[in-house]
């Protein structure tokens, strides 16, 4: 089936670091999403993006956070500067149209380990 | 604000079994849709089903099947015959039909362990 792959799966930095989570979704769809798990817990929502553009976000989606997809590259997900509760793993999805029923394609994640 | 509820934490069931679990939603919304998610040992998250609101009809993919109970808010799992590589945690979820909301809202998932 799609692939959604996410690099690196393991990433471990310095709390005040900036860190880049990369992303590469399935190559025909346009919404974009990521997720947060802590200790294989619930999957929080944090954002959703389309066209360029942040959608929708969480209150988890904190100032320190920021995403992007230059010119259909990689979509990132950027933390700068992390802190220690940034520690989880982070999911990417994506889904072709967004449409309500559409199911979303997960990566494997990375694991973010903030020291 | 949509909600998903998993008030079972884990289950563990001998294998060839049937197993339900169990998952409650919150919205205001009178179109939605309800998805079940599964994330192997490995964390590797996979959708297994998904009931549109509108439909009468309880969703059933291969072993899986879903017990949609509309007045109750409630969209169960059901498993039959299960095997030893179900064991996972599985993960309600819940979209949404309204304007641009794309956003799926997760539950807290339910760890299944399958014995021989």
């Amino acid at each position: 089936g799609p692939k959604v792959l996410q690099i690196p799966s393991h990433q471990i930095i310095d709390m005040g670091q900036m860190v880049t989570l990369n992303c590469d979704p399935v190559s025909n769809h346009l919404y974009f999403y990521w997720y947060k798990q802590i200790l294989g817990q619930q999957m929080e929502f944090l954002v959703n993006f389309y066209n360029g553009k942040v959608m929708e976000k969480s209150k988890l989606f904190k100032d320190q956070f920021s995403v992007e997809r230059p010119d259909g590259s990689y979509f990132t997900l950027k933390i700068q500067p992390t802190a220690l509760e940034d520690s989880a793993v982070y999911f990417c999805a994506s889904s072709p149209q967004g449409a309500s029923a559409e199911t979303l394609y997960f990566g494997s994640g990375t694991r973010l380990t903030v020291l | 604000a949509q909600k998903v509820t998993q008030t079972q934490t884990s289950i563990s069931v001998v294998e060839k079994t049937t197993v339900t679990m169990d998952c409650v939603y919150e919205t205001r919304d009178s179109s939605y849709f309800l998805f079940w998610y599964k994330q192997t040992a490995s964390g590797e998250i996979v959708f297994l089903i998904r009931q549109d609101s509108y439909k009468k009809e309880n969703a059933t993919v291969g072993h899986y099947s879903l017990n949609f109970q509309k007045p109750k808010s409630s969209i169960g799992l059901i498993i039959t015959a299960t095997q030893i590589e179900d064991s996972a945690v599985y993960f309600c979820a819940m979209r949404e039909g309204r304007g641009n909301t794309n956003k799926v809202v997760f539950g807290t998932g339910t760890r299944l362990q399958v014995l021989p």
